[in-house]
């Protein structure tokens, strides 16, 4: 069984343009939630989605969004990059929102690096 | 709103030494808690979770952890430990209300050294 797939897995950027992550999550997962780890602040909470819904949102500024598509993948855009958006983007996928008790699969995720 | 703990950034241990790594938590309902761990330039890997029944949970490469109500905490424990167990632990913390599935909320991380 396939685990969690994050594209690219490195991007460097520079500030003011925007850019997309992809994650695919493991067959027959249908929640998706996004990350931000950096060094000072560990592991914040972006935002889960479901079923194309966005269900939770951490307390990001409104140049990041997500999406989910039908097939569960998800993507997550950050526009206007900052030098402080630097950081690894991880994604992952649990079973099923309601499933509260099953754990989270991460990816490898996306580094990336904004100059 | 839940949050998680982790008083120690880093955590150092001899190699076959007992090792503890501390958490804490704060929730509204009931708490379901999670041990990960992560090595360098790799995502998260799942330990262990506490959801409910006994207090002392066991989970992958020999770790444990206890939880513990009237101290809020969930501590990461292992009775021997090995120098491939250096890495990053984090733990988290899922609040379990009526109607509401809240998100997954991680400590900051403790990194721990195992000593040859």
């Amino acid at each position: 069984k396939a685990g969690v797939t994050q594209t690219p897995r490195y991007l460097i950027k520079t500030r003011g343009q925007q850019v997309t992550l992809s994650c695919s999550p493991i067959s027959g997962h249908r929640s998706v939630s996004w990350y931000q780890q950096t060094p000072g602040q560990g592991l914040q909470f972006l935002f889960e989605y479901f079923s194309e819904t966005q269900r939770n949102k951490g307390n990001f500024p409104g140049r990041f969004s997500g999406r989910q598509f039908s097939n569960s993948r998800s993507e997550m855009n950050v526009s206007t990059l900052e030098l402080g958006d630097s950081a690894l983007y991880l994604c992952a996928s649990s079973l099923r929102q309601g499933a509260a008790n099953t754990e989270a699969f991460f990816g490898q995720g996306t580094r990336l690096t904004v100059v | 709103a839940q949050s998680v703990a982790q008083p120690e950034d880093q955590v150092n241990v001899a190699e076959g030494n007992p090792l503890t790594v501390k958490c804490t938590y704060s929730v509204s309902g009931n708490p379901y808690l999670f041990w990960y761990v992560q090595y360098p330039n790799r995502g998260l890997q799942f330990l262990l979770k506490y959801i409910t029944g006994d207090n002392l949970v066991k989970g992958s490469y020999g770790f444990e952890a206890e939880f513990n109500k009237s101290q809020t905490s969930f501590h990461l424990k292992k009775p021997s430990a090995l120098v491939s167990d250096s890495a990053l632990y984090f733990c988290a913390v899922r609040d379990i209300r009526r109607n509401r599935d809240d998100k997954i909320i991680f400590g900051k991380g403790t990194r721990l050294h195992i000593l040859p």
